[in-house]
């Protein structure tokens, strides 16, 4: 049981599809992130909430668009993805934000947009 | 801003055997916090082993141990007794100690990608 589960684990869309991954965690944590993991590069933030306001958007496109209707939910909206959009998007959360114990992560979702 | 660099992009380790994975960074900052983690296929991203920069000796979790060189900006990884089940992707991840806005994200590595052979 990792804590923090992600649905679902793998995704195809066309780039004209809307669709959404979420993310959930029952740990109490108050801290939770999207986080974009493509081949041969670090892993890139994408946003934060902390106690379900984001506080963070790190030049993300908006055809990406979060949601965070409570701390124990996260969800991704996707629309008009583009193929380089193809990664593993990965969930995590952490007690606060301040996250000074680490994260926990979720086995992300692995996205092909075709 | 900080970086950090993981400079082998694949090991290999004979089981039984101890490996050592390199990080460095780059940072202005005297305090703060370093993490190891590990991906293995299943993807999920595991902490392994966790180290606060004002404290000077290095962190161990059973198998696992760090060289902390602070000056040298150094972080690395040795896994003693390798075992099977420690094939994975390791990556370093650096924590500013600094509060408040992107300083409190993680900041992680390309990784390293271990294989155990048997």
């Amino acid at each position: 049981e990792t804590g923090v589960t992600q649905t679902p684990r793998h995704l195809v869309m066309g780039m004209t599809n809307k669709k959404s991954l979420k993310c959930e965690q029952h740990l109490g944590h108050n801290a939770m992130y999207w986080y974009k993991q493509s081949a041969k590069k670090p892993l890139e933030l994408m946003f934060v909430y902390n106690f379900k306001e984001q506080t963070e958007n790190n030049s993300v496109p908006s055809r990406f668009s979060p949601e965070c209707p409570n701390s124990s939910h996260l969800f991704l909206h996707l629309h008009t993805l583009q193929p380089e959009d193809s990664a593993l998007y990965l969930c995590a959360s952490s007690q606060d934000q301040a996250g000074l114990y680490g994260y926990t992560f979720g086995s992300g979702t692995r996205l092909t947009v075709v | 801003a900080q970086t950090v660099t993981q400079s082998q992009p694949e090991m290999s380790v004979q089981e039984a055997e101890t490996v050592t994975l390199s990080c460095t960074y780059d940072t202005s900052e005297s305090d703060y916090y370093l993490f190891w983690y590990k991906q293995p296929p299943s993807r999920q991203m595991i902490l392994v082993i966790r180290q606060e920069a004002y404290k000077q000796q290095n962190a161990t979790e059973n198998r696992f141990s760090v060289n902390f060189q602070k000056a040298a900006k150094s972080f690395s990884l040795k896994i003693s007794d390798s075992q099977l089940g420690d094939a994975a992707m390791y990556f370093c991840a650096y924590r500013s100690g600094s509060y408040g806005g992107s300083q409190g994200n993680l900041i992680f590595g390309k990784g390293t990608k271990l294989s155990v052979k048997p």
